[in-house]
């Protein structure tokens, strides 16, 4: 069964300096990876996500996330902080195997402050 | 132009109640999904239909009853509400034969408070 770990469920950040939210994960066959963001009382927004090619791949509002096979990792980085990153975030995978999304699990969430 | 929908975004019933909540997406996607969001933050699924399928049915109580009449809808309905059921209850939606990566799109919940 899929698993995902987000090891932090804390990170804090100066505005305009880099962050890194990380994500390790689980998963019997190719993994598909995703990240999420939530806002205060709002729902999941999809920012990125990893299916296969180039490692490192690109999402909304600046974001990237580096996928690492051989450490099982999946980490979302952004160059420079904004105050308005401040958020939770999900990380999430699914075999590549699963059809329906049955499979499709969530981690923990890492609630980012990013501080003026 | 909203793509996924959810009502009501608020919800506050008695103990016992009986209560619905309606999901609609207009993305032309044929899966969708309810997930429970509990107080720590913890993201767990529900259901999944395909199709106006029953994909999953995690081990939730039979309580709660999804209902799909089309592709675009999937609606809960909630017997007898407990105190546990308070939570925030996501639907969301996705292609569901892994196009591109079967991303999923999320509503903006519904925040169920049972007194």
């Amino acid at each position: 069964a899929q698993s995902v770990a987000q090891p932090e469920d804390q990170v804090n950040v100066a505005e305009g300096n880099p962050l890194t939210v990380k994500c390790t994960y689980s998963v019997s066959g190719n993994p598909y990876l995703f990240w999420y963001v939530q806002y205060p009382n709002r729902g999941l927004q999809f920012l990125l996500k990893y299916i296969t090619g180039d490692n490192l791949v690109k999402g909304s509002y600046g974001f990237e996330a580096e996928f690492n096979k051989s450490q099982t990792s999946f980490h979302l980085k952004k160059p420079s902080a904004l105050v308005s990153d401040s958020a939770l975030y999900f990380c999430a995978v699914r075999d590549w195997r699963d059809n329906y999304g049955q499979n499709f699990v969530f981690g923990p969430g890492t609630r980012l402050s990013v501080l003026p | 132009d909203t793509a996924v929908s959810q009502t009501p975004k608020y919800l506050v019933t008695q103990m016992g109640n009986d209560k619905s909540i309606k999901c609609e997406q207009n993305l032309g996607h044929d899966t969708m999904y309810w997930y429970k969001q509990d107080s720590k933050k913890f993201l767990k699924i529900m259901f999944s239909y395909n199709n106006k399928e029953l994909i999953i049915n995690e081990t939730v109580p039979n309580r709660f009853s999804p209902k799909s009449p089309d592709k675009a809808h999937l609606n809960l309905h909630i017997n007898s509400l407990e105190l546990g059921d308070s939570a925030v209850y996501f639907c969301a939606s996705s292609l569901g034969r892994l196009a591109g990566g079967g991303e999923q799109f999320f509503g903006p919940g519904t925040r169920l408070t049972v007194l």
